[in-house]
């Protein structure tokens, strides 16, 4: 059963660089057949995409944040990652990593979420 | 900018059937997804590329795609599909995500 975990800080200070990586567990990363993704979800707000990377290295990125957002991948470790620069009070969010089909694009597979609050 | 439009709540009886719409211009030429999120928890996809059922989701959940509406439509509602239900889809290289809807189970 793949699993996905998050890690990093839950508290950012504004202006400051929010980096989170997320560990995939019960299969590989390196697999041809998906992307791998970050999702976020304001408190009591709706689901954005922030962007996704292939085990290649090939990325997208969601328009309104691509000038802030890096993702990278190390598949000798399994892991994705997100750096999200130049944080404000709106970035605070539930964060979820997850894994994405190369062809029709669904997110099957989520971690738990984490909460980051940025904030001084 | 591509964008999906949800109706930001359903009611449904017990037992009755719900019927959850996401609008978005020709819609029906993309595969869309639909997901399910309880309080505190992740969202769980309960449709995919329109009308597929993950392992594990209920015959009660179906879906269908045309024009420029999606419909997610859960049969015999019960109180353990009261949720925030999102639908989603790749276009121009994004994900899009609809904006949600809470169903209410009365």
């Amino acid at each position: 059963q793949l699993h996905l975990q998050e890690s990093g800080p839950g508290l950012v200070k504004p202006s400051e660089t929010l980096s989170l990586t997320c560990t995939v567990s019960g299969g590989s990363i390196s697999s041809s057949t998906y992307y791998w993704g970050w999702i976020r979800q304001p408190p009591g707000k709706g689901l954005e995409w922030i962007g996704s990377i292939y085990y290649s290295g090939s990325t997208y990125y969601n328009v309104s944040l691509k000038s802030r957002v890096t993702i990278s991948v190390d598949t000798s470790e399994n892991q994705f990652s997100l750096n999200l620069s130049s944080v404000t009070a709106a970035d605070t969010a539930v964060y979820y990593c997850a894994r994405q089909g190369l062809g029709d694009h669904v997110f099957d597979y989520w971690s738990q979420g984490t909460l980051v609050t940025v904030s001084s | 900018s591509y964008e999906l439009t949800q109706p930001l709540s359903v009611s449904v009886a017990l037992g009755q059937t719900a019927r959850i719409t996401c609008g978005g211009n020709n819609i029906g030429s993309k595969n869309v997804h639909w997901y399910q999120q309880k309080p505190g928890q992740a969202p769980l996809p309960v449709i995919y590329r329109d009308s597929k059922r993950p392992s594990g989701i209920p015959e009660r959940f179906s879906g269908s795609n045309s024009g420029n509406t999606a419909t997610l439509t859960i049969s015999r509602a019960q109180a353990g599909d009261e949720a925030d239900y999102y639908c989603q889809v790749w276009d121009s290289s994004s994900v899009v995500f609809g904006g949600g809807t809470k169903l209410t189970v009365l």
